[in-house]
């Protein structure tokens, strides 16, 4: 299958700090990625839909100011936590969609594992 | 109504039982099923992906969609320990966003 890689796998920030994740697909071109967040337990929760070349599109209840989404490569998305509070620490997830012969599939990153204190 | 519904569990089977996890969804214009693994603190891995009725085999994995009756199931054959894990469903209308289901989490006991 596709790869999709994270970075970074772990981050610790202060309160107050911003913070970038990278999600690249390494062997396919992604027009569209999907950022999600998971709290321990829980169900994958879609925060937003990453449109190369287009502003993204955020789910209801997500602060597209709070969660910066720039899918600047057919490549390449980044999701920077603005202003990161406690709250915001979670496991964040990234994932690309690749089309098969006549059908979509989508693959996951690694997860990127977010602390904020 | 949710879109995709699956049986949060605990399923617990024996090590070398079949482990059944089943999936029903609620769009009948969806076109593409997919089963996919995620152990505790990792991200989800596609497993399994089938697009016609009846069943696909891929290895100690059978995935059996029904469109008519809106489900999808996941047969795990002769489980092993390494099996236990929540297994998420997913099925997509083409063009659409993937829609998942909640998980199923599997314990397979030694």
């Amino acid at each position: 299958g596709a790869v999709v890689s994270q970075h970074p796998s772990r981050v610790i920030c202060k309160s107050g700090t911003s913070v970038k994740i990278e999600c690249r697909s390494l062997d396919f071109q992604a027009t569209t990625m999907f950022w999600y967040r998971q709290f321990p337990k829980k169900s994958l929760m879609l925060m937003a839909t990453s449109n190369e070349g287009s502003k993204a599109t955020y789910e209801q209840g997500v602060e597209k100011d709070k969660f910066l989404i720039n899918h600047a490569s057919l490549t390449l998305s980044t999701l920077t936590v603005t202003s990161a509070h406690p709250e915001d620490s979670s496991f964040y997830i990234c994932s690309a969609r690749a089309l098969g012969l006549d059908h979509y599939e989508q693959y996951f990153g690694p997860g990127t594992r977010l602390t904020v204190t | 109504q949710k879109e995709v519904e699956q049986n949060s569990g605990p399923l617990s089977v024996p090590e070398g039982a079949i482990a059944s996890l089943n999936c029903t969804y609620s769009d009948r214009g969806s076109q593409s099923f997919f089963w996919y693994r995620q152990y505790s603190g990792k991200s989800p891995e596609l497993i399994m992906s089938i697009y016609s009725n009846g069943d696909k085999e891929d290895g100690r994995f059978t995935a059996q969609l029904n469109k008519a009756s809106q489900y999808v199931s996941l047969l795990i054959r002769d489980s092993q320990p390494s099996d236990s894990a929540t297994y998420l469903c997913a099925v997509n209308r083409f063009g659409q966003n993937f829609v998942f289901g909640p998980g199923t989490r599997l314990s397979v006991l030694p």
